[in-house]
């Protein structure tokens, strides 16, 4: 079945120090894979995605992600991680080519906290 | 930046009455979506619209849900007889095609609470 995993409930980090929010993904075609946030009391916010071309995409706020094709994963990264980055991070894929070719299936979501 | 809009932001009803849902998604967009997320749990696409007619649906969505776009900005979901487990973030979604890898843009949510 197609699914999206973030095996981390929760990733701390502190501020100034690089974080990584991990996301891997089954198998099935070629997927497009998004990266969103939300933080409290509002909506699921773009950051960024994955659809063809260069592996490293970059996104807003200074995030950016890696698709690894061999490892079925696309992580999301960034050099120096601020207090004003805690949040939810939803990872979620696309594969339009085959059934569902709108939805977005999206990962539990990784609580990112950065401590001062 | 145009957003997507949801009212209301918060809905309490009894279980068995009827609920809807509005949403106006960004102007120029074609495809609409709703999802849910029901507290602790993932998002869950429900269904998804394009040219008044329902082109993509979960096993979410039975007979107890519809779709409408009533004008030409407001996209609602209807539930006939909520259920306790109806209780949820719903989430309105747009994207302007799904002919290209589009990507869908989100609105704040509505959290329907069925007591």
């Amino acid at each position: 079945a197609q699914s999206v995993a973030q095996p981390e409930d929760q990733v701390n980090v502190a501020e100034g120090n690089p974080l990584t929010v991990k996301c891997t993904y089954s198998v099935s075609g070629n997927p497009y894979l998004f990266w969103y946030v939300q933080y409290p009391n509002r909506g699921l916010q773009f950051l960024l995605k994955y659809i063809t071309g260069d592996n490293l995409v970059k996104g807003s706020y200074g995030f950016e992600a890696e698709f690894n094709k061999s490892q079925t994963s696309f992580h999301l990264k960034k050099p120096s991680a601020l207090v004003s980055d805690s949040a939810l991070y939803f990872c979620a894929v696309r594969y339009p080519l085959s059934g569902g070719y709108n939805k977005l299936i999206f990962g539990a979501g990784t609580r990112l906290a950065v401590h001062p | 930046e145009p957003e997507v809009t949801q009212t209301p932001s918060h809905q309490v009803t009894q279980m068995g009455q009827e609920v809807i849902l509005r949403c106006v998604p960004i102007s120029n967009h074609l495809y609409f979506y709703w999802y849910r997320q029901i507290l602790g749990q993932k998002v869950e696409f429900l269904v998804s619209f394009y040219n008044n007619e329902i082109s993509e649906k979960s096993e979410i969505f039975d007979d107890q849900f519809s779709v409408e776009r009533p004008d030409g900005s407001n996209f609602t979901l209807k539930i006939r007889s909520t259920k306790l487990e109806d209780s949820a973030m719903y989430f309105c979604a747009s994207s302007a095609t799904s002919g290209r890898p589009d990507t869908q843009y989100f609105g704040p949510g509505t959290r329907l609470t069925v007591l």
